[in-house]
């Protein structure tokens, strides 16, 4: 088992650039999860998909942000047009069944806007 | 809404010493609570969790914590702590599994500092 797999692991884009992360939840999990995590506000919960669908979107923090899970195996977080206050580090976690098993997490994405 | 409130920030103990984690809940309804750990530059890595089993439930790396439902409190502890044990905790609260709210709502984080 790979593990919850994150892509790129560090990205350094200019303002107002359009920046896309990745994730491939583990195989078989039917929960996929996106959060970031800054020093100011901690771990948040942009959105989560069930079986591909968006189930809950209300931590996107506006129109810039969207994301997208087109099948079991991928998703992405797309930023455009990207702000410094968007720098922080995207974490994607998947689970299978219930949040009650537990999340687990992938590596994450350290992004940074200048 | 449920919420976690993680009591201090930054945590130090020495080497062998007690380590002890503090973290109340806010539910509406009955929670299921979690610890995390996260090491530099990693993703959180569950540590142990609360399904309305047992109270006191262990984890991994020696750690446990122990549901009080009359204190509204989850703490987490270790007897001993280890150097290897320094990273940050994290708490976490389920949303109502009973209208499929599936996320967890974590806290702020506790750094746990070794002192050799």
């Amino acid at each position: 088992d790979a593990g919850v797999i994150q892509s790129p692991r560090h990205e350094v884009t200019e303002m107002g650039q359009e920046v896309t992360l990745r994730c491939k939840p583990i195989s078989g999990h039917d929960y996929l999860f996106w959060y970031r995590q800054t020093m100011m506000r901690g771990l948040e919960l942009l959105i989560y998909f069930n079986n591909n669908v968006p189930i809950d979107d209300s931590g996107m923090p506006e129109d810039r942000f969207s994301a997208k899970m087109p099948n079991a195996s991928f998703s992405t977080l797309k930023i455009q047009p990207s702000e410094p206050r968007d720098s922080a580090v995207y974490f994607c976690a998947s689970s299978y069944g219930t949040a009650v098993r537990g999340y687990t997490f992938g590596s994450g994405t350290r992004l940074t806007v200048v | 809404a449920q919420s976690v409130t993680q009591l201090g920030s930054h945590v130090s103990v020495s080497e062998g010493a007690l380590v002890l984690l503090r973290c109340n809940y806010s539910s509406s309804v009955p929670p299921y609570l979690f610890w995390y750990v996260q090491y530099p530059n990693q993703g959180l890595q569950l540590l142990l969790k609360y399904t309305s089993a047992a109270t006191l439930v262990k984890g991994i790396n020696g750690f446990e914590a122990e549901f009080k439902k009359s204190e509204t409190s989850f703490h987490l502890t270790k007897p001993s702590a280890h150097m290897s044990d320094a990273a940050e905790y994290f708490c976490a609260v389920s949303g109502n599994l009973n209208f499929g709210n599936e996320k967890l709502t974590f806290g702020t984080g506790t750094r746990l500092t070794i002192i050799p």
